[in-house]
């Protein structure tokens, strides 16, 4: 089945400072990547995805970028502010009616004003 | 947008006891459904796939005698924990997709916190 790692596991950047957080998948059947902001006791919201079809998507502050040769996919987050403080998840699927969708351990990012 | 709830919200229950939890996909129907557990400060597990009019797909370690799973419409499934034990308190969250001309997005319900006691 699919494994995805994620790094770093903390993260602590200054107001102002770009942000990136690495992850690798194990399935090359999968070929849908979304990545997920939690705040603490609430549900992971959406904030960006990729489709295997594409290399890189940005949304204003938000990019991410997908290596299918290599497995490896990024998001990069730019001009952080106190609020992007969260846990992000990465996570990859097969993007098809199955859509079972295998979560990394997550990144505990802190925005220090 | 699309929405999914969960019901309760948190609920303790005494060691010993089932807990029911709901899933409802408000505004579209979902033929498959998903089951995650949190642990504190952990990711989200991947417990089942709750698909509706069939026997639910489990994980690998997941018993599926404790964790029985009911998907009896395209818009509720629910996760009902049996003999619960205090090792099963947890979040646990569900999750619908939504489909639509050939795409694909999956809305995560608030999610469940079960305290056992």
């Amino acid at each position: 089945g699919e494994n995805v790692e994620q790094h770093p596991s903390t993260l602590s950047v200054q107001e102002g400072d770009s942000a990136v957080i690495k992850c690798t998948y194990s399935d090359s059947a999968s070929n849908y990547f979304p990545w997920y902001k939690q705040e603490l006791g609430k549900r992971p919201q959406l904030i960006i995805d990729i489709r295997s079809n594409v290399g890189e998507k940005k949304d204003q502050r938000i990019a991410v970028t997908l290596n299918k040769t290599a497995k490896h996919f990024s998001l990069h987050i730019t001009e952080t502010q106190p609020e992007d403080s969260a846990v992000y998840f990465c996570a990859a699927a097969p993007y098809t009616g199955g859509f079972k969708t295998i979560f990394g351990a997550g990144t505990r990012l802190f925005v220090k004003a | 947008g699309a929405v999914v709830s969960q019901h309760p919200s948190w609920v303790i229950c005494k060691s010993g006891t089932s807990v029911k939890i709901e899933c409802r996909s408000l505004d579209f129907q979902a033929t498959t459904m998903f089951w995650y557990r949190q642990f504190p400060k952990q990711s989200l597990m991947l417990m089942a796939t709750s698909n509706e009019g069939s026997k639910a797909t489990y994980e690998q370690g997941v018993e599926k005698d404790k964790f029985l799973i009911n998907h009896a419409s395209l818009t509720l499934s629910t996760l009902t924990v049996t003999s619960a034990h205090p090792e099963d308190s947890s979040f646990y969250i569900c999750s619908a997709v939504y489909t639509r001309t050939g795409q694909y997005e999956q809305y995560f319900g608030p999610g469940t916190r079960l305290t056992v006691t």
